[in-house]
């Protein structure tokens, strides 16, 4: 069973930092792309970055770029997402999720709150 | 402001049909396939339709989807209360900032 588990979240301070993982089981981790996905609070989705299955390609939102690096270790079957200076607008649920374009698995999200 | 643009509420009454429109650009919906998603309160994002018109495994057929153009559509047959939900559109986009775009979404309501 394909399972994406996230950790990680929780409250933070405006320009702080955070990391936050997605342990993948269930499939072949290092064979598929991956994406981080966040939704804030009563709104919709927004893309936040995508990684390729070596890691070698990277892509990211505008709204994160310069601020967050996506990273993934295949060994150990894991993405991650460092955040950086965070503001109050970055305060969502963030999903890993797999696939290049198409979205078939998603883990269930941790909270980032961004607030003083 | 997303860049898809979808209808913010749809209803229809139960065993009905209803239609969602998802309306973008040449940049993105134009020379992409589109995918939809299905989100249950309280629960993440599901797969509903992919590559256009594809249903993954264990999606009913009355779930189905087509695009023409620069738009996109969600059609779902024989309304369920529990298909009561927000749905959102994505794809590929191409431009200058290119990455994956989500439509704002639409939230279905079963009467």
């Amino acid at each position: 069973e394909v399972q994406l588990v996230e950790s990680g979240g929780g409250l933070v301070q405006p320009g702080g930092s955070l990391r936050l993982s997605c342990a993948a089981s269930g499939f072949t981790f290092s064979s598929y792309e991956m994406n981080w996905v966040r939704q804030a609070p009563g709104k919709g989705l927004e893309w936040v970055s995508y990684i390729s299955s070596s890691g070698s390609t990277i892509y990211y939102a505008d709204s994160v770029k310069g601020r967050f690096t996506i990273s993934r270790d295949n060994a150990k079957n894991s993405l991650y997402l460092q955040m950086n200076s965070l503001r109050a607008e970055d305060t969502a649920v963030y999903y890993c999720a797999r696939g290049a374009v198409n979205f078939d698995y998603w883990g269930q999200g941790t909270l980032v709150t961004v607030s003083s | 402001q997303s860049v898809l643009t979808q209808p913010p509420s749809v209803s229809a009454a139960p065993g009905q049909k209803v239609t969602i429109s998802c309306s973008g650009s040449s940049s993105n919906i134009g020379n992409n396939y589109v995918s939809w998603y299905q989100q249950l309160p309280g629960t993440a994002p599901k797969l509903l339709i992919y590559d256009n018109n594809k249903r993954p495994s264990g999606i009913p057929d009355r779930f189905s989807g087509s695009k023409s153009g620069t738009s996109a559509t969600l059609g779902i047959t024989g309304l369920q209360t529990g298909d009561e939900a927000d749905y959102y559109c994505g794809t590929w986009d191409s431009s200058l900032s290119a990455g994956l775009v989500f439509g704002g979404g639409t939230k279905l309501t079963v009467l």
